[in-house]
C-alpha cells in the first residue's frame, strides 16, 4: 500500500545545513512535496518536485529525488532558528490524494 | 493569495455532543479536504470532496460525516463526539483539473472531555 516514512526528530546548530529524509512507496506519484508547519499553525507548501526531475533548488532549499530508491530529501542551507518547525513529506499517488509522512520536527539551536 | 479559514482555532466539547467544524476557501477551488493530525501519525485524510454535494471517504471516516452545500464551504461533523476524537483538524483546498497543490487552513484544536 501507500506509505511515506520520515524520522521524527532532527536537531542542528544555527548556520549548519539540515537534511530531512523521506522514503515513499508509490512509484506512480506525479509530484512529491515538502510542507512546513510552524507551532500552532496549518501547513504551508514549501516546495515540490515533479517526478521526472532529480533535483530542484529554490534559494536555501534543495530537493533531491532518487526514484530508483524512492527517496526524497530536503536540504536547508544556513539553517536559522526561524526554520524550527515540523516538515512533512507527501506524495500523490493516482487519484489526487496526498499521502503524508509522520513529520520531522526540526530543532535549531543557537 | 489563497485563503482557507476555519471557524475556530480551539474548541472544547463534551462526550456525546454533536460538533460542527467549518472551513471556507475564497479561491473558487473545486477540491476540499479534511484531515486530522496526531503526534507521530502525521496527517490522515478523513473525507474529501471534488465538487458541490459530492463527498468521498478518506482513510479514517468512521465517526465523521461531511457536508458541501456550497463550493466554498466544507463542513466536518462529529455526530457524537468521543474522547478519541481529540485532535488537531486541518482543512485544505486545491484547484480542480491540473491543480495539484493543497492549501491549508490554520487548524482547529478540538478537545473532547
Amino acid at each position: 500500500g501507500e506509505d511515506v516514512e520520515q524520522s521524527l526528530f532532527l536537531s542542528v546548530r544555527e548556520g549548519d545545513s539540515s537534511v530531512i529524509n523521506c522514503t515513499y512507496t508509490d512509484s506512480s506519484s506525479t509530484y512529491l512535496y515538502w510542507y512546513k508547519q510552524e507551532p500552532g499553525a496549518g501547513l504551508q507548501l514549501l516546495t515540490y518536485i515533479f517526478s521526472n526531475m532529480d533535483m530542484k533548488q529554490d534559494q536555501r532549499l534543495t530537493v533531491l529525488l532518487n526514484k530508483k530508491d524512492k527517496h526524497l530529501s530536503l536540504r536547508i542551507a544556513d539553517t536559522q532558528t526561524g526554520d524550527s518547525a515540523i516538515y512533512f513529506c507527501a506524495e500523490t499517488p493516482l487519484g489526487g490524494k496526498l499521502i503524508f509522512g509522520q513529520g520531522t520536527e526540526l530543532s535549531v539551536k543557537p | 493569495d489563497v485563503k482557507v479559514t476555519q471557524s475556530s482555532r480551539y474548541l472544547v466539547k463534551r462526550t456525546g455532543e454533536k460538533v460542527f467544524l467549518e472551513c471556507v476557501q475564497d479561491m473558487d477551488h473545486e477540491n476540499m479536504f479534511w484531515y486530522r493530525q496526531d503526534p507521530g501519525l502525521g496527517l490522515r485524510l478523513i473525507y474529501f470532496s471534488y465538487d458541490v454535494k459530492m463527498k468521498e471517504k478518506g482513510d479514517i471516516p468512521e465517526g465523521y460525516s461531511v457536508s458541501r452545500e456550497k463550493k466554498e464551504r466544507f463542513s466536518l461533523i462529529l455526530e457524537s463526539a468521543s474522547t478519541n476524537q481529540t485532535s488537531m483538524y486541518l482543512c485544505a483546498s486545491s484547484p480542480g483539473q491540473g491543480g495539484h497543490e493543497q492549501y491549508f487552513g490554520p487548524g482547529t484544536r478540538l478537545t473532547v472531555t
